[in-house]
């Protein structure tokens, strides 16, 4: 079956450190892969995807690239941010184009000043 | 951007009585919604996909008469909750898709 597994959290960090948050996949086929956030109050809001093989996705500083031959797509940033505090979720879509989303358990990031 | 609204934001029941929450997408029209639960700590578990027009398919061991899904036009969803009971608190999630998935914010629903 579809499974994501994310590192355990809560995450703690200082302000400009650099995150790692680890997500590893199990999938059948060729899933695409997301990383979504939600902000405290706020609904989850997409951060970045890659739906192929060796795609980084990109945005707000942060990075992920679909690994295939470690089933992972790791999320990081080179200098967190107190306003990146929130829960980090990664996600599959098992089909291309498909709109059903596996999630992992999420990991809460906290960045302290 | 898009935007999804639910309603209400949180909830709080007595045991034995139904509630509705509803899903709008405010500024696009989606044929499909979809309907998460989450659990303290815990990741989003998909519960069912509601379609415009016709019945909602439900994931396996979700109760479709527990959880009733009525998509009753392009722009909204409901879920209700029949008959509550404690172990139905959680926090409900919907969802509707345009370029990609837009989500609403949730409803807390406490069962006393």
């Amino acid at each position: 079956g579809n499974s994501v597994t994310q590192m355990e959290g809560p995450v703690t960090l200082s302000e400009e450190a650099f995150l790692t948050i680890n997500c590893t996949y199990t999938a059948t086929g060729y899933p695409s892969l997301f990383w979504y956030v939600q902000y405290p109050g706020e609904g989850l809001q997409l951060l970045l995807k890659a739906t192929k093989a060796d795609d980084k996705g990109s945005n707000k500083g942060f990075e992920a690239t679909y690994r295939k031959e470690t089933t992972s797509f790791h999320l990081e940033k080179g200098s967190v941010q107190v306003s990146d505090s929130a829960v980090y979720f990664c996600a599959l879509s098992p089909l291309q184009g498909a709109q059903k989303l596996v999630f992992g358990q999420g990991t809460r990031l906290t960045i302290n000043p | 951007g898009a935007v999804v609204s639910q309603h209400p934001s949180r909830v709080i029941c007595k045991s034995g009585t139904s509630v509705k929450i509803e899903c709008r997408s405010l500024d696009f029209q989606a044929t499909t919604m979809f309907w998460y639960r989450q659990f303290p700590k815990k990741s989003l578990m998909l519960m069912a996909t509601s379609n415009e027009g016709s019945k909602a398919t439900y994931e396996q061991g979700v109760e479709k008469d527990k959880f009733l899904i009525n998509h009753a036009s392009l722009t909204l969803s409901t879920l209700t909750v029949t008959s509550a009971h404690p172990e139905d608190s959680s926090f409900y999630i919907c969802s509707a898709p345009r370029d990609t998935q837009y989500f609403g914010p949730g409803t807390r629903l406490t069962v006393l």
